[in-house]
């Protein structure tokens, strides 16, 4: 497929463990994005990419969500001594660059992590 | 922050009718683009159309059109010929050109097809 690709489909935690959430980005998409989506709520950004590096991670609640992308292709967002607050579909998306022409952010279908 | 406003949380509308959806936003930028996004239950989000706020013409997709009003900073969704398949969440979204890549998103407006 040439789309964006997350996974897991679903995760279960308990409170208090650690989870990755994985994304695969478009081929040649230079750009990454991460959002949360609580629910009822559209997405809120949380951290995004410009290679290998993370250009804007003003969207991270706290320090327990860190999130790299070492290669410049599939990220990993990291989520430290979970909380039930943190149940949401966490979205990613990718953008062929961040100028104009590149600007249009193709999303993956997410990962719903729910912690019990 | 630039903040987006969806006043409809539901619509409703019969196949093959027309339906509106509302979206405003507060900036003090003259430049940015404006989504519209689309979530059906597969919760993943297709974008149907967007728009470049410098340009005057309102954007078009097939049976999708926007009345953008740059003055008002209103962007509504105008989705002609209803379907079935076009039952889903509704996201308007707003992007900064020159002070961040980040989509900001309203709360959404679920939209329910009827045959």
């Amino acid at each position: 497929g040439a789309g964006v690709s997350q996974t897991p489909s679903n995760k279960v935690t308990e409170k208090g463990k650690y989870v990755e959430l994985r994304c695969d980005p478009i081929s040649g998409h230079t750009a990454l994005y991460w959002y949360r989506q609580s629910l009822g709520q559209g997405p809120e950004f949380l951290i995004y990419f410009q290679g290998t590096g993370a250009a804007d991670d003003s969207g991270l609640p706290n320090d327990r969500f860190f999130a790299v992308r070492p290669e410049g292709s599939v990220s990993t967002l990291k989520i430290q001594r979970t909380e039930r607050g943190d149940s949401a579909v966490y979205l990613c998306a990718s953008s062929l660059g961040l100028l104009a022409g590149g600007q249009v952010q193709f999303f993956g279908p997410g990962t719903r992590l729910t912690v019990l | 922050a630039q903040t987006v406003t969806q006043s409809q949380p539901e619509m409703s509308v019969q196949e093959a009718e027309t339906v509106t959806l509302s979206c405003t936003y507060d900036t003090s930028e003259s430049d940015y683009y404006l989504f519209w996004y689309k979530q059906p239950p597969s919760r993943q989000m297709i974008l149907v159309i967007r728009q470049e706020a410098y340009k005057q013409q309102n954007a078009t997709e097939n049976r999708f059109s926007v009345n953008f009003q740059k003055a008002a900073k209103s962007f509504s969704l105008k989705i002609s010929d209803s379907q079935l398949g076009d039952a889903a969440m509704y996201f308007c979204a707003y992007r900064s050109s020159n002070s961040g890549y980040a989509l900001n998103f309203g709360k959404g407006t679920s939209l329910l097809v009827t045959p």
